[in-house]
């Protein structure tokens, strides 16, 4: 089956880093998401891991290691606006397409 | 531009009432997906269309639940005699192409059944 773990919540200071990890176990992994979902709204698109390593994009990071089914998300210089859910989402091929499954979310709270 | 828009944006029916949500996607967008989720929760999926054709209703809870894309933009998820359990947000993501593309969401429904 398709499992997906992340930690529930997380509070960390403002300017500093967060790494928020996630693991998974799928049986046609075909990349992996990170979404930011305020509360209220829609999750929104931060991040794409398809192969191993580190993916870049300003104060946000992403990690990939495909052998071990593990994942992080890095935020740097956190700001208060950082302050919501984290969603790690793994696409599985499955019969006729793909499936997204996403994980519960790690609530991150960002305090002065 | 213009993004995945969804309505009515809040709903509350009475159990037993049928209800509709629309889902207007990307204009152009040949995947469309829809998800439940609960307080709390990530989002679960109920089904994917790619254009008209829904390729996967896997994740429907029930038989009360049914979608619909006919001409392959916008999509009506159905609930028919809703119970209290159907109480979640309902969002609505659209994807450029088939497989490989960054899923963009709406703004969902929020659904309270009493």
């Amino acid at each position: 089956g398709q499992n997906i773990d992340q930690p529930t919540e997380m509070t960390a200071t403002e300017g500093a880093i967060v790494q928020i990890n996630c693991t998974y176990q799928t049986s046609g992994f075909n990349g992996l998401f990170w979404y930011q979902q305020h509360a209220g709204e829609a999750p929104t698109f931060l991040s794409y891991n398809v192969l191993d390593g580190l993916e870049e994009k300003g104060r946000f990071s992403s990690f990939l290691s495909r052998s071990k089914g593990y994942s992080y998300l890095l935020l740097k210089e956190l700001q208060m606006k950082d302050s919501a859910s984290y969603l790690c989402a793994v696409r599985d091929r499955v019969t006729g397409g793909f499936k997204t499954i996403f994980g519960a979310g790690t609530r991150l709270f960002v305090k002065a | 531009g213009a993004g995945v828009s969804q309505s009515p944006r809040y709903k509350v029916a009475k159990r037993g009432q049928d209800v509709a949500l629309r889902c207007d996607p990307i204009s152009g967008h040949v995947s469309l997906f829809w998800y439940q989720q609960a307080l709390g929760q990530g989002p679960e999926f109920l089904t994917y269309f790619q254009n008209e054709a829904q390729l996967d209703k896997s994740g429907l809870p029930s038989d009360r639940f049914f979608a619909e894309r006919p001409e392959g933009s916008v999509s009506t998820l159905k609930i028919q005699r809703t119970q209290q359990e159907d109480s979640a947000v309902y969002l609505c993501a659209s994807s450029l192409l088939a497989g490989v593309e960054t899923q963009y969401f709406g703004p969902g429904t929020r659904l309270l059944v009493l």
